[in-house]
């Protein structure tokens, strides 16, 4: 089967660092995808890699291990308005994304 | 700025009826997609189309067709609504190729079906 692991919930402070792993079991990689969705909002893409490593694009981060299929979202200096769900998505084939459940970011002041 | 419209935000239909949801994109991509999104489930695929009149079954088509005649409009057709298929609808959007892969979501329309 196919098949993407990630917390259902996690909790963190105002200006601290929290990470979001994701495992995934899938026919065909092409990459890993990051996306956030508010509340009665639609998905909006963070981060998407195709290599192993890290990438960074501001106070997010996005790491890749293709051996250990296996990945994670970083967040720093949390904002009360990252307080989102976030999603991993494999990129199976040319066209299709195959999605985890959703990490629902909880920030406390 | 990138645009994916959806026909409706809120749609209530009974059981039995024909639905039509539509979605429109703005930016000549060429793949287009129907995802549902129920909470703990995460978003699954319905359908998508790569092209003009080409279309093919996702995870989960069982209930639904779909008509894509013009490249920027994909709509997603429910033949005969079931209180199942209650759930957000999300229209997304993308090109193909190498390079950073991103699919663009319309804003979703909420059915429920009573």
């Amino acid at each position: 089967g196919q098949s993407l692991e990630q917390p259902s919930e996690v909790t963190a402070v105002e200006g601290a660092i929290v990470q979001i792993n994701c495992t995934y079991q899938t026919s065909g990689f092409y990459g890993l995808s990051w996306y956030q969705q508010h509340d009665g909002g639609a998905p909006t893409f963070l981060s998407y890699n195709a290599l192993d490593g890290l990438e960074e694009t501001g106070r997010f981060s996005s790491f890749l291990s293709r051996s250990d299929s296996y990945g994670y979202l970083l967040l720093q200096e949390l904002q009360m308005k990252d307080s989102a769900s976030y999603f991993c998505a494999v990129r199976r084939s040319n066209y299709q994304l195959i999605w985890g459940a959703g990490t629902k970011l909880i920030i406390k002041p | 700025d990138v645009k994916v419209t959806q026909s409706s935000r809120y749609l209530v239909k009974r059981t039995g009826e024909k639905v039509f949801l539509e979605c429109v994109q703005d930016m000549d991509h060429e793949n287009m997609f129907w995802y549902r999104q129920d909470p703990g489930l995460g978003l699954r695929l319905i359908y998508f189309s790569y092209d003009v009149k080409m279309k093919e079954k996702g995870d989960i088509p069982e209930g639904y067709s779909v008509s894509r005649e013009k490249k920027e409009r994909f709509s997603l057709i429910l033949e005969s609504a079931s209180t199942n298929q209650t759930s957000m609808y999300l229209c997304a959007s993308s090109t193909s190729g190498d390079g950073p892969y991103e699919q663009y979501f319309g804003p979703g329309t909420r059915l429920t079906v009573t």
